[in-house]
């Protein structure tokens, strides 16, 4: 099965300065590539995703990279601020003959603190 | 919308005691999935459903079981309470593949 390994566990950032979360995964058949921020205490919630067939997306201060030769992908965040302060998660599937998120695997989250 | 309900939030049990999780949505997803967060570990999934009547395995199944007898409802019954069940535990739904809609989540100790 599909194996994502993410690193760092922990960042630490200035704010303003930006941060970047990195993650490996294994099954070349994986082609979709969601991230999740879970706030403490709170519950996951997708904050940006992306498709095989496009190597970035970005949605304002937030842009994922993919590089499927490489099977990695990465998190940027610029301009941080304290409100970025979470736990990331990111997960990897392929969406063919999928019915839900059955095939879904999440990495091992990293902890991102931004210091005032 | 509601969106995703997990009752109870807190729950504390003894080595060998029984409790269900309930999970509520009410976005008509078919798609519906629980999952356990461990530190250091991430989410793992434990069952899904695909629609009423349909269920499977996850990742992480022993010692926990589901029915969906209903659309919007996916309980999760713990038979016999260990302590390696200590966990927080995320109920989520989706309609088809993509984004997961997670419920508050529910902390559970066994001592």
């Amino acid at each position: 099965g599909e194996n994502v390994e993410q690193h760092p566990s922990t960042l630490s950032v200035q704010e303003g300065d930006s941060a970047v979360i990195k993650c490996t995964y294994s099954d070349s058949a994986s082609n979709y590539f969601p991230w999740y921020k879970q706030e403490l205490g709170k519950r996951p919630q997708l904050i940006i995703d992306i498709r095989s067939n496009v190597g970035e997306k970005k949605d304002q201060r937030i842009a994922v990279t993919l590089n499927k030769t490489a099977k990695h992908f990465s998190l940027h965040i610029t301009e941080t601020q304290p409100e970025d302060s979470a736990v990331y998660f990111c997960a990897a599937s392929p969406l063919i003959s999928n019915f839900g998120n059955e095939k879904l695997t999440f990495g091992t989250g990293t902890r991102l603190t931004i210091i005032p | 919308n509601a969106g995703v309900t997990q009752t109870p939030k807190f729950q504390v049990l003894k080595t060998g005691q029984s409790m269900t999780l309930q999970c509520a949505q009410d976005m008509n997803h078919e798609y519906m999935s629980w999952y356990r967060q461990d530190p250091g570990m991430g989410l793992r999934l434990i069952h899904y459903s695909v629609g009423a009547g349909i269920t499977d395995q996850g990742e992480v199944p022993n010692g926990y079981n589901v029915s969906r007898s209903t659309t919007e409802d996916f309980p999760l019954r713990l038979l016999s309470a260990a302590p390696s069940q200590t966990s927080v535990y995320f109920c989520a739904s989706s309609q088809g593949p993509g984004e997961l809609f997670f419920g508050e989540g529910s902390r559970l100790t066994v001592l």
